[in-house]
């Protein structure tokens, strides 16, 4: 049973343009949420994060949005760059960011076309 | 600051075989995780530790072994190795208070055949 969900598997947008990247979670003590951008071979590098209490967390060109009701969280990136060509994953955390581990989701493979 | 390292970057074992995956890190940190990442699929966790000396099961520990002997190190091992252990391995880390983001090595490719 999946907990963090990441329906989009691919996402193509041209270059400049807003890149909107999508995640859904199921369990209800998740309340911490982070985003990870991997490069082929490469491990996971992070990108942004936000806590349960807060609804945004802007970081230069990323945003992240938080809708708890919805269980829902949104990754904006403007503009979009050659450079975000990754696989951006959604990651949570449960009981105030507790030592055990994070729970991924499958990750969308965002392609930025010129 | 080389941040986490992890030995080796890729390895084949033979089923039946043993072998120990090493992370390094230099952060200080606290906490440390192992993961496994499979194709089309999110990074899974193994096992952790929160401290020297101290180790505990993740989501898919059956078949690995893990030990924290110093606070900057963590080992993963495969007893006898399985085909189903082909994988993508990665070592993270992260500090105690406060900050939650994990600081991922670049992976260890491992094939089991």
């Amino acid at each position: 049973d999946q907990q963090v969900k990441q329906n989009s598997p691919s996402l193509s947008v041209q270059e400049g343009r807003i890149s909107i990247l999508n995640c859904d979670y199921t369990n209800s003590m998740f309340d911490y949420f982070l985003w990870y951008k991997k490069y082929p071979a490469e491990g996971p590098t992070f990108l942004i994060s936000i806590s349960s209490i807060k609804d945004k967390n802007e970081d230069g060109r990323f945003t992240v949005f938080l809708n708890k009701s919805a269980k829902h969280l949104s990754l904006h990136i403007v503009p979009s760059q050659p450079g975000d060509s990754a696989v951006y994953f959604c990651a949570a955390s449960a009981l105030g960011g507790g030592a055990d581990g994070l729970t991924f989701g499958k990750g969308t493979h965002l392609i930025i076309q010129p | 600051n080389a941040g986490v390292t992890q030995t080796p970057k890729f390895r084949v074992l033979k089923t039946g075989q043993s072998m120990t995956l090493l992370c390094a890190q230099d952060m200080n940190h606290e906490y440390m995780y192992w993961y496994r990442q499979d194709p089309g699929m999110g990074l899974r966790l193994i096992h952790y530790s929160v401290g020297e000396g101290t180790t505990a099961k993740g989501e898919v520990p059956d078949g690995y072994n893990v030990s924290r002997l110093k606070k900057q190190n963590f080992l993963l091992g495969l007893e006898s190795a399985a085909p189903s252990q082909t994988s993508v391995y990665f070592c993270a880390s992260r500090r105690s208070d406060g900050a939650y983001e994990q600081y991922f090595g670049p992976g260890t490719r491992l094939t089991v055949t």
